[in-house]
């Protein structure tokens, strides 16, 4: 199982909305609603930002909103702030489970 | 307070074997389905291995299997990953995981002579 695509990196300055895509297939990401959303800074585990797709944990800013179209998840960051500045990586958890290729996002 | 603490990794040799622990509690752990998930020094997430909640079904990424086994004991709050014949490319932080939450705080495994 290959691991689902996202962009290497996605920047925008502060104030502006980003977008992190994730492409998986018919059988991860197109098939159920349970796509996940991480955060990680440098040296830090990763933090649970979005999950089944749209829904926000406790405590994360409404500012972090996920969707799905057909094979694609989506994460969108608005209002960025320079904290936001971090790894993302999207999960399909449907019983085999696979993580997208991580993003970097920049804040200039 | 729901809490997954991994427990077991260190150095080991390329070929040895290691045995993680992952001990669950503050949920009823025999409900749900649970997972390994390792990220190696400075790369991404990956997904290691599946286990159902009564433990009939499992997978495994092709990059382990044949070579980890997963198990998990209801009566003990226990999850198990059994690690043979180990590579350098298995060095990672390994972390048990209740898809999408919550993971513990990850055990190092290092793979080198």
């Amino acid at each position: 199982q290959s691991a689902l695509t996202q962009p290497a990196s996605v920047s925008g300055s502060p104030g502006q909305s980003i977008t992190i895509s994730c492409t998986g297939t018919s059988s991860d990401v197109g098939s159920y609603n349970l796509v996940s959303w991480y955060q990680q800074h440098p040296g830090k585990a990763p933090k649970l930002m979005i999950y089944e797709v749209s829904k926000r944990p406790s405590g994360v800013s409404n500012r972090f909103s996920g969707s799905k179209s057909g094979n694609t998840a989506s994460l969108t960051i608005s209002g960025l702030q320079a904290e936001d500045e971090a790894d993302y990586y999207c999960c399909s958890y449907a019983g085999r489970g696979v993580f997208g290729t991580g993003t970097k996002v920049t804040v200039l | 307070e729901v809490q997954l603490v991994e427990s077991g990794g260190g150095l080991v040799q390329p070929g040895g074997s290691l045995r993680l622990s992952c001990a669950a509690s503050g949920f009823t752990f025999s409900s749900y389905e649970m997972n390994w998930v390792r990220q190696a020094p400075g790369k991404g997430l990956e997904w290691v291995s599946y286990i159902s909640s009564s433990g009939s079904t499992i997978y495994y990424a092709d990059s382990v299997k044949g070579r980890f086994t997963i198990s998990r004991d209801n009566a003990k709050n226990s999850l198990y990953l059994q690690m043979n014949s180990l590579r350098a490319e298995d060095t990672a932080v390994y972390y048990c995981a209740r898809l999408p939450l919550p993971w513990g705080q990850g055990t190092l495994v290092t793979v080198s002579s």
